[in-house]
């Protein structure tokens, strides 16, 4: 089975910009969180989506959303991008919101923003 | 709010001898913890974790973690290193974020597996 697969991989966006990276989790899961993880850092809890709403967010601002799909899939947007948001973006699955089940990651999409 | 401490950024090992990774938590009730691996350029890989149960948890490629209540610790441990052990180990928790059941790291603590 696949696991949780993430687009684009790379890319490189003009400060000012926007940005949208893709996300499928795996196979029934139905639960999509979103992660931040700047270079020498642990990942940052963006946002958590589950039945294509958002359950809970993270501290950042409201230039980053995103959104969730009837098939599970997510969207995480940024819009007027900043030098600080260079990072590795992570999206994460699991099957149900009970705290008990396993977090699975994708291989992430690294922006960066010059 | 939950967090996790990882006291040490860099572990050296030489390979064949054990390891130990540290993890320290500060939780309000029973804590659920996560070790996750990250090798470079590449997402995290789930190894194990601790609900509920016995202390001992055995994970993915041969890694063991100890769940102690008493000193409040959860170190990821596994008995004869390989060179291809060497990455970045994150220590983490679940945690109640912005309404939201997420996961708070810890730093990370580099694993390098020495031949």
């Amino acid at each position: 089975d696949a696991g949780v697969t993430q687009s684009p991989t790379h890319l490189i966006k003009t400060r000012g910009q926007h940005v949208t990276l893709r996300c499928s989790p795996i196979s029934g899961h139905k639960s999509v969180s979103w992660y931040q993880q700047v270079l020498g850092q642990g990942p940052q809890f963006i946002f958590q989506y589950y039945e294509k709403e958002e359950r809970g967010r993270g501290n950042f601002p409201d230039r980053f959303s995103a959104r969730q799909f009837p098939n599970y899939s997510s969207e995480l947007n940024v819009n007027a991008l900043l030098l600080g948001d260079s990072a590795l973006y992570l999206c994460a699955s699991s099957f149900e919101r009970i705290s008990g089940n396993t977090i699975y990651f994708g291989e992430g999409s690294w922006l960066t923003v010059v | 709010a939950q967090s996790v401490a990882q006291p040490e950024d860099q572990v050296n090992v030489a390979e064949g001898n054990p390891l130990t990774v540290k993890c320290t938590y500060s939780v309000s009730g029973n804590p659920y913890l996560f070790w996750y691996v990250q090798y470079p350029n590449r997402g995290l890989q789930f190894l194990l974790k601790y609900i509920t149960g016995d202390n001992l948890v055995k994970g993915s490629y041969g890694f063991e973690a100890e769940f102690n209540k008493s000193q409040t610790s959860f170190h990821l441990k596994k008995p004869s290193a390989l060179v291809s052990d060497s990455a970045l180990y994150f220590c983490a928790v679940r945690d109640y974020l912005g309404g939201a059941d997420g996961l708070t790291f810890g730093k990370g603590t580099h694993l390098i597996i020495q031949p």
